[in-house]
This record gives structure tokens, sequence and C-alpha cells, in this order.
């Protein structure tokens, strides 16, 4: 019962590094989403994929940006991380535009 | 405008207690409706749907009101266990998850 899964949990950054963050999952589900939370902020969305080959901006897509590798997999890249950029990241998935979204255990990410 | 719009509490009830949660959206073309939960330093879980119909799911009744773009979760018979953050979720039309910044609630012994 894998669900989402998101590496790595934590990970420290130097300003100026860049990293990947990789998320699966195996529920068969058409649409990914990634997801950054701040305290007081709420979560909000960096990029979404509604389907295999398709992705989109959210609210706060600068700095980053995705790969949709496959149906499974749904990547996202900090190419040149800033402080700015420490933060919580949550990956999810979706069946439809109707269902739920299922959240990966969720990436601390900290920016020095 | 936020898209979704929640009293951050916090909410302190003594076990036992009813609480009430409540939320509006912007958008009335919204399709979807959930409640979810997350503990902190968790995921967000989901805790339940919510129809137009009003649902419930043993201490908790959820309520949508189309109308006037507002949600309610209400929680009966508080357990310290309920004690997390409770967070208001509209999905809109283009297929996007729109979140309050959520509630916050201890349940006291």
């Amino acid at each position: 019962n894998a669900g989402v899964t998101q590496t790595p949990k934590f990970q420290v950054l130097k300003t100026g590094q860049s990293m990947t963050l990789q998320c699966a999952q195996d529920m068969n589900h058409n649409s990914m989403y990634w997801y950054r939370q701040d305290p007081g902020m709420g979560l909000r969305l960096i990029y979404y994929s509604a389907s295999e080959g398709t992705t989109d901006k959210g609210e706060v897509p600068n700095g980053y940006n995705v790969s949709r590798l496959n149906k499974r997999e749904f990547s996202l890249r900090l190419e040149s991380a800033a402080p700015s950029q420490t933060s919580v990241y949550f990956c999810a998935s979706s069946e439809s535009k109707y269902t739920e979204a299922f959240f990966g255990q969720g990436t601390r990410l900290t920016v020095v | 405008r936020k898209e979704v719009e929640q009293d951050p509490g916090p909410f302190n009830v003594p076990e036992g207690a009813t609480v009430a949660f409540n939320c509006t959206y912007s958008n009335s073309a919204s399709q979807s409706f959930f409640w979810y939960r997350q503990d902190c330093r968790k995921e967000p879980k989901l805790l339940m749907s919510v129809y137009s119909s009003g649902n419930e799911d043993g201490r908790f009744t959820a309520q949508l009101n189309r109308a006037s773009q507002y949600i309610s979760l209400l929680i009966r018979d508080s357990k310290l266990s309920d004690s997390a953050t409770y967070l208001c979720v509209v999905k809109g039309s283009g297929n996007q998850f729109y979140f309050g910044t959520g509630t916050s609630l201890t349940v006291i012994p």
C-alpha cells in the first residue's frame, strides 16, 4: 500500500545548488501535483500535471521546473536553490476531476 | 481574494465538547469539496468529502451551502486524538485543489 512516495524526506542545500525531488504514485492516477507549505501560508500549488504529457504552472512556479516522466512519476527540480525555497514540499495525486488528493509524506528542505 | 478562507483559530476545547469549523470559497464553479486533517509534521489526509446534501461519518458532520459558498465541519464528543489542523479544500473546474490555511484544534483533557 505505497500510495504516493516522495524522496528524499529531508535535504539541506547550499544557496545556488540544484536538486530534484522525486515523486511516484502506484494508484494509476491521472493528475499529480507539487505543493509547498509554509507557516501561516497554507499549501500553495507550484506545478501540476492534469495528465501524462502535460504540465501547468500553479500559484508559485518561479524557481522550479517539473517533469511528468510517465503516468507514475512527477519530479520537481530546483535549478539554483535560494533560502526563500526553504519549505516543506508535498507531492499529491488524484484519480479524476472530482476525486480527492492523496499526499506523499513530504520533503523538508532547508536552503542555507 | 483567496480562493478558500478559514478561521485559523486556535480552537481549544475540553474533551466531549462540540466544535464547528467554517470555510468560504470564492469560485462558484468549484466542483468538489473536502475536509482534510493534518497532524504536526505530517502530510494532509482526507477526513471526508463534502456533499450538497450534507454527510456524516461517526462524530463528524460536513455541510455544503453552494448558494452561500460556505462549507462547515462539526465534530461532536471531541476526543484528545482529534487535536490537529483541519484543512478546508475546494477543487476547481480546472482540476486544481485550493487549500485554506487550516484551523488548529486542541482538545484538552
